[in-house]
């Protein structure tokens, strides 16, 4: 139980375009979604979280405007790169957890590999 | 401005011996500790994880030792085998749920 499952695993765009990553729990229903990037032999980054009809809370530096995080459901969340860079270029993984755990368990998705031409 | 240390940054370590990796924090408030394994390409998945009141938990050939007072914890891999070989990632998160990352170890088990 407890599957993350992201899409797409990689991705290349150019320079100025936007992609959207999905992030999708399988078999239950996150309340709590969050964003992390990884960057190569770096830890993890956390980004922004997000509640489920709700307006997600980005980390500090992180510019709002440039990563669009959307929880419209309790099995998806999905982050919008608008007008990537080459310096968008990570790891983006996502992870949820739900309100009844009797945990703080996240758990993780496999990661999308952004690349900006 | 790193919440969570760790170290060692990296360990090689002889098939069936035990792999020792060590954090640190700062924060009394919080108040659960997973560890995850990543994979090259691939996401963190959970290993183990404890609460700080208890002092040690094992599960299978992974324990976690949670020292209190100290405010440190470490992950002993006991008969580490060439699978193991990975990126290791302490963690901490208070009651907001939100998870403060440590470095990372690499670790690679020699056959």
């Amino acid at each position: 139980g407890a599957v993350v499952s992201q899409h797409p695993s990689w991705v290349i765009c150019k320079s100025g375009t936007s992609v959207k990553i999905e992030c999708r729990s399988l078999d239950f229903q996150a309340t709590t979604m969050f964003w992390y990037r990884q960057f190569p032999k770096q830890s993890l980054m956390l980004m922004a979280t997000s509640n489920e009809g709700s307006k997600a809370t980005y980390e500090q530096g992180v510019e709002k405007d440039k990563f669009l995080i959307n929880h419209a459901s309790l099995t998806l969340s999905t982050l919008t790169v608008t007008s990537a860079h080459p310096e968008d270029s990570s790891f983006y993984i996502c992870s949820a957890s739900w309100a009844s755990s009797s945990t703080d368990t996240q758990y993780f998705g496999p990661g999308t590999r952004l690349t900006v031409l | 401005q790193q919440q969570v240390k760790q170290s060692p940054q990296s360990l090689i370590v002889q098939k069936g011996g035990i792999s020792i990796i060590n954090c640190a924090y700062e924060n009394t408030a919080f108040d659960y500790f997973p560890w995850y394994q990543q994979f090259p390409g691939k996401g963190p998945a959970l290993l183990i994880a404890i609460r700080p009141d208890v002092s040690e938990k094992k599960e299978g050939r992974f324990t976690i030792s949670f020292n209190k007072s100290a405010k440190q914890f470490s992950l002993h891999i006991m008969d580490s085998q060439p699978g193991d070989s990975a990126t290791y990632f302490c963690a901490a998160s208070d009651s907001w749920g939100k998870l403060q990352f440590g470095a990372g170890t690499q670790v690679v088990v020699t056959p």
